[in-house]
C-alpha cells in the first residue's frame, strides 16, 4: 500500500473552507484515498473515500489530482467541532484484507 | 444500532496480570480490528480478523492474543500485562461489497495503564 505524506497541522478561519492535503505519489492504480478524522481522544470517523473521480458528501468533498498523486479534503463551512486529526490513507481495495496503515495525520485546528 | 462497543472503557493494570478486551459489533461486518494508539501518535495495527475463525497478526502484535469465534465478537488478551502495553485501544469493524471497502467504523476505545 502507498505511504502518504500530510503537514502535521493547520489552523483555519471558523466558516471559512479548509483545505487539507495529501501526497501519495507512489499510489498504484488499484488504490484508493480514505480520510478519517478523530476528534479528541474518540475513535476515529470515516469521511469519505475515492479512486480517480471527485467524490462529495454531506460532510466534505475529496479532489483527487489527475495523476492521483495527491488529494486534498475540502470541508466547506469549517466549524469549531470539525477541531480534529484528520487522516489520509491509501489501500488496495482488492487486498482482501483492508487493513488501513494510519500515520500522524494533520492537526486542524479551527478558530473562532 | 449500537455500532461497535468496547467493553471495558478504562481499566487498570498491575504489570503481570492478564486481562481481555471485548470487542462486539451489531452490524453483520466480515472484517474487525484491533490498533492501539500512543500519546501523539497514530493508530498501529495490532491483529485483525478477515472472518469467524480467522485472526492475523498486524504491525504490533507482540504481546497480544486475538480469538474470532463468533463473527460479531473479537477478543484481545494480553497474557502478561506491561507498562508498555499501556495505551488506547481501538476496535475497528468493516465491510466489502464487490471488492470494494466501505470504511471502518471505530468502537470509542478503552484506556487502559498497566502499573
Amino acid at each position: 500500500d502507498a505511504k502518504t505524506t500530510q503537514p502535521p497541522s493547520m489552523d483555519c478561519a471558523e466558516g471559512r473552507a479548509a483545505n487539507l492535503p495529501c501526497n501519495h505519489s507512489t499510489i498504484s492504480g488499484n488504490e484508493y484515498v480514505y480520510w478519517y478524522r478523530q476528534i479528541h481522544s474518540q475513535g476515529p470517523q470515516y469521511i469519505i473515500h475515492g479512486l480517480k473521480n471527485n467524490e462529495t458528501n454531506e460532510m466534505a468533498s475529496l479532489i483527487i489530482t489527475e495523476d492521483r498523486k495527491s488529494s486534498t479534503l475540502i470541508l466547506p463551512h469549517a466549524t469549531l467541532r470539525d477541531t480534529a486529526v484528520y487522516y489520509c490513507i491509501v489501500i488496495r481495495t482488492t487486498s482482501g484484507t483492508y487493513k488501513y496503515i494510519f500515520g500522524t495525520g494533520t492537526r486542524l485546528k479551527v478558530l473562532a | 444500532n449500537a455500532g461497535v462497543t468496547q467493553t471495558p472503557k478504562f481499566r487498570v493494570l498491575k504489570t503481570g496480570q492478564s486481562m481481555t478486551l471485548l470487542c462486539a459489533q451489531d452490524m453483520n461486518h466480515e472484517y474487525m480490528y484491533w490498533y492501539r494508539q500512543d500519546p501523539g501518535m497514530g493508530l498501529r495495527l495490532i491483529h485483525y480478523s478477515v472472518g469467524e475463525g480467522t485472526t492475523a497478526k498486524g504491525e504490533v502484535p507482540d504481546g497480544y492474543n486475538v480469538s474470532r469465534l463468533k463473527k460479531q465478537n473479537f477478543l484481545l488478551g494480553l497474557e502478561s500485562a506491561a507498562p508498555s502495553q499501556t495505551s488506547v485501544y481501538f476496535c475497528a469493524s468493516s465491510y466489502s461489497r464487490q471488492d470494494l471497502n466501505y470504511g471502518y467504523t471505530f468502537g470509542s476505545g478503552t484506556r487502559l495503564t498497566v502499573v
